[in-house]
């Protein structure tokens, strides 16, 4: 069965970095892309952006430019998702998701598989 | 960006009741790129409904989808315990967004 478990709770000072990990299974990684979701404390869902697992290629919603970055390491079937520069106003809950398919073959592009979220809590 | 308007914000039934949430697009969406997700506090979302209308697995008939161009529905014909939650939309047909979502209450 599809498996998206995610790195643990995070505790970073303003300005340090996180790098939140998702590691899948029960599929061919490369098969599908990564898309990542922020979800702050008592807020709705913001789509973040996604990776092309094949080529790497980055996509990146508004307001999500320059300090976040996606990659993925296929030997681990592991997507990350790093922020710099981390502010307080980045404290929020990160899920990877993943759409919807049959084995191998994405069928429709709604987000079926999600990871438990990743907790990043800044503060000084 | 395709902006989603999700109301109403809060919807206060009881158990048994049917509910009807309401998702509106700040410009035309295809049928086929517009879900429903069920989030439970703690919880990561749970896909409902994909392509406007169509159940995801394992998703009871209670659940349907309607809607077209700028209009879109869910609706539980009859509210179970475990039902109370929040309800987003998200549109995947240009870019993505996600509604700002409804919370379905107990009255």
């Amino acid at each position: 069965q599809v498996q998206l478990v995610q790195s643990g709770s995070e505790l970073k000072k303003p300005g340090a970095s996180v790098k939140v990990s998702c590691k899948a299974s029960g599929y061919t990684f490369t098969s599908y892309a990564m898309n990542w979701v922020r979800q702050a404390p008592g807020q709705g869902l913001e789509w973040m952006g996604w990776i092309n697992t094949n080529s790497g290629d980055p996509t990146y919603a508004q307001g999500f430019t320059g300090r976040f970055v996606f990659s993925f390491d296929t030997s681990v079937s592991t997507a990350y998702l790093q922020i710099s520069s981390l502010m307080p106003e980045d404290t929020a809950v990160y899920y990877c998701a993943r759409v919807g398919g049959v084995g191998d073959t994405p069928i429709f592009k709604d987000f079926e598989y999600w990871g438990q979220g990743t907790l990043v809590t800044v503060s000084s | 960006e395709i902006v989603l308007t999700q109301s109403p914000g809060t919807l206060s039934l009881s158990p048994g009741e049917r509910a009807t949430l309401s998702c509106r697009a700040s410009q035309s969406v295809s049928s086929s790129y517009l879900g429903w997700y069920q989030q439970k506090p703690g919880q990561a979302p749970r896909l409902l409904i994909y392509g406007a209308s169509s159940r995801a697995t394992g998703i009871p008939d209670r659940f349907s989808g309607s809607g077209s161009g700028t209009d879109f529905t869910l609706t539980i014909s009859r509210l179970e315990p475990d039902d109370f939650a929040v309800y987003y939309c998200q549109q995947h047909g240009s870019s993505r967004t996600f509604g700002g979502g409804t919370k379905v209450e107990i009255k």
